[in-house]
């Protein structure tokens, strides 16, 4: 089915080691964001990619980065993961502009201990 | 990029009463799309606007965009219990490209 998958859906990390999360879509959206969503804080964006070899920072890129080499994946990765990186991680894409809804996959759960 | 606020944070109603939440930004928006995500879910878009004043309808549901796109609203009809979610608020930045989000309005419907 077409659509946002996001893996995995659940992980647990220790403190400092790295991961990587994968988002592939297979819509050919322009557009890829990464958003981790904490109780009381809504939905922040972390990252985007309006396309291949484009990227750019959103409201909390710390401690997170990003490539899209190719326009199905935008994957992030989690560089020296700490406790304040314990959520829910959500990727997002579009077709390009401002006229569209935004597509979500299933999303990641993610504990640091 | 642009900031909305929306209110109210949660709101708890008995089946069949009404529930509206609003967004409001101190800046002009160049449009504002409405998402739900149920418990456990993902968000799930539910529709844009962008003109000055529209107002949409789904079913019971009443999307509308204030004169001056600084503020919106979502209105629901007589709610079920398969209203229950969090209902957000989503503005494009200048670029059109960077997403902010409102916090969310949490829905709860009893029986």
């Amino acid at each position: 089915n077409a659509g946002v998958t996001q893996t995995p859906k659940f992980q647990v990390l220790k403190t400092g080691q790295s991961m990587t999360l994968q988002c592939a879509q297979d819509m050919n959206h322009e557009y890829m964001s990464w958003y981790r969503q904490d109780p009381g804080m809504g939905l922040r964006l972390i990252h985007y990619s309006v396309g291949a070899g484009i990227t750019d920072q959103g409201e909390v890129p710390n401690g997170y980065n990003v490539s899209r080499s190719t326009t199905e994946d935008f994957p992030l990765r989690l560089l020296s993961a700490a406790p304040s990186q314990t959520s829910v991680y959500f990727c997002a894409s579009s077709y390009r502009g401002t006229g569209h809804g935004y597509t979500f996959g299933s999303g990641t759960r993610l504990t640091v201990v | 990029g642009q900031q909305v606020m929306q209110i109210p944070q949660y709101q708890h109603v008995q089946e069949g009463e009404d529930f509206t939440t609003y967004c409001n930004s101190s800046t002009t928006l160049s449009n504002i799309q409405w998402y739900k995500q149920r418990p456990g879910g993902h968000p799930v878009f539910l529709i844009q606007l962008v003109k000055s004043g529209e107002v949409k309808k789904q079913k019971r549901l009443t999307f509308q965009f204030g004169e001056a796109k600084k503020n919106s609203s979502l209105h629901i009809t007589a709610t079920q219990t398969t209203d229950v979610g969090t209902y957000f608020c989503l503005s494009n930045s200048n670029s059109g490209y960077a997403l902010n989000f409102g916090k969310g309005t949490s829905l709860l419907v009893t029986p």
